[in-house]
């Protein structure tokens, strides 16, 4: 069963630019969250979708926005870069709405805003 | 909402030794609790979870956590720290009011040869 899969792996970015991160969850998940993982912030909440619908969002400005397609799979779009952009994000898939079923982690994207 | 604190983001600890993190958790229900490890520039991977049942809770690469209602605890510990245990640990809770987990702040943890 393949896992949780992340592309780009590594980019760099302006600060300015737009950037779209993308995630392909396990087979059979509905549910895919983001978080952004930044030096010395531990990982913060970003955004929930399940079943094509966002049902949350954490303490980020509008600037982070994203989608998810009917296959499940999603992106994350960030726009207006800041150099405070740069971190790790990271794609969770989960089976489906409530987390008793687990978390699966993506190996993540790594942004760097120069 | 739930919550849990972990103490000590770098912990340093020798080869063969003990590893010991602590997590503490704030919630007004039965939690469910995890521990997942971080490599460097890799996701998160479950290392055990507390759900029902058993408090003792035995996990993958030797770990294991024990849930403490009364200290509403949750630590990790290992009895014998391997080169290879070098990583981030994280606790988490399940955050019913968000639908989500809710981790703490991590531990780095260094194993000295």
């Amino acid at each position: 069963e393949a896992g949780v899969t992340q592309s780009p792996t590594h980019l760099i970015k302006t600060r300015g630019q737009q950037v779209t991160l993308r995630c392909s969850p396990i087979s059979g998940h509905t549910s895919v969250y983001w978080y952004q993982q930044a030096l010395g912030l531990g990982l913060q909440f970003l955004l929930w979708y399940d079943e094509g619908e966002e049902r949350n969002r954490g303490n980020f400005p509008p600037r982070f926005s994203g989608r998810q397609f009917p296959n499940y799979s999603s992106e994350l779009n960030v726009n207006a870069l800041e150099l405070e952009d740069s971190a790790l994000y990271l794609c969770v898939s989960s089976l489906g709405q409530g987390t008793v079923y687990g978390y699966t982690f993506g190996s993540g994207t790594r942004l760097t805003v120069v | 909402a739930q919550s849990v604190t972990q103490l000590g983001s770098h912990v340093s600890v020798s080869e063969g030794a003990l590893v010991l993190l602590r997590c503490n958790y704030s919630s007004s229900v039965p939690p469910y609790l995890f521990w997942y490890v971080q490599y460097p520039n890799q996701g998160l991977q479950l290392l055990l979870k507390y759900t029902t049942g058993a408090t003792l809770v035995k996990g993958i690469n030797g770990f294991e956590a024990e849930f403490k209602k009364s200290e509403t605890s949750f630590h990790l510990t290992k009895p014998s720290a391997h080169m290879s245990d070098a990583a981030e640990y994280f606790c988490a809770v399940i955050d019913y009011g968000n639908n989500r987990l809710a981790f703490g702040k991590g531990n780095q943890v260094v194993v000295i040869p």
